[in-house]
């Protein structure tokens, strides 16, 4: 059972570039979440989807897009990457909202 | 922007002792999480808690929600190595379906 998969795993971009991370969860979730996460924050939501076909902005959304592709997929795209987006980022669903968040390993970002 | 805050934020004690983990924040929370997150992982989640007052007590590990909802501590009796990790406090607020997450508390049992 792989739970959530997110890739890549690593990835070095150049200011400007963009990229798009993938995700996708095999337990039939409804809700899925991105997070971005540095040092003494905690993880700060950027976008969640609470069902197909639906999105919206979480704490920190700016300079970020979102597709919820299907039930299992979100994926989160960097349209120009900067040094400040360098991060870990998680992807995460839940089978409705306000109950237990499965996590994938996360992408850890940096830019350069 | 509701905001909560853990401390402390670094934790480094000897294997058998006792510690506690603070959540708080100033707003009500309708439920709030326990996560620990290794280093290269995700968080995962160890409890939920729901009504003010509440303990819930997983092993060695025991969690309290605050009567009024706001806050949260988690209690780790004879610490050991396995323990060491990142700490996240997590919390829904009312009238709302995402998560806020705290700081975090990173502890470190040492041998």
């Amino acid at each position: 059972n792989a739970g959530v998969t997110q890739t890549p795993k690593f990835q070095v971009l150049k200011t400007g570039q963009s990229m798009t991370l993938q995700c996708a969860q095999d337990m039939n979730h409804n809700s899925m979440y991105w997070y971005r996460q540095d040092p003494g924050m905690g993880l700060r939501l950027i976008y969640y989807s609470a069902s197909e076909g639906t999105t919206d902005k979480g704490e920190v959304p700016n300079g970020y897009n979102v597709s919820r592709l299907n039930k299992r997929e979100f994926s989160l795209r960097l349209e120009s990457a900067a040094p400040s987006q360098t991060s870990v980022y998680f992807c995460a669903s839940s089978d409705t909202d306000n109950t237990e968040a499965f996590f994938g390993q996360g992408t850890r970002l940096t830019v350069v | 922007t509701q905001l909560l805050e853990q401390s402390p934020q670094f934790l480094s004690i000897q294997e058998g002792e006792n510690l506690t983990v603070y959540c708080n924040s100033s707003s009500v929370f309708s439920s709030l999480q326990w996560y620990r997150q290794e280093p290269g992982e995700g968080p995962v989640l160890l409890v939920t808690v729901v009504t003010g007052g509440e303990v819930k007590k997983l092993k060695r590990l025991t969690f309290q929600f605050g009567d009024a909802r706001k806050d949260s501590s988690l209690h780790i009796t004879a610490a050991q190595p396995g323990d060491t990790g990142l700490y996240l406090c997590a919390g829904a607020g009312s009238g709302t379906y995402k998560y806020i997450f705290g700081t975090g508390t990173r502890l470190k049992v040492l041998a």
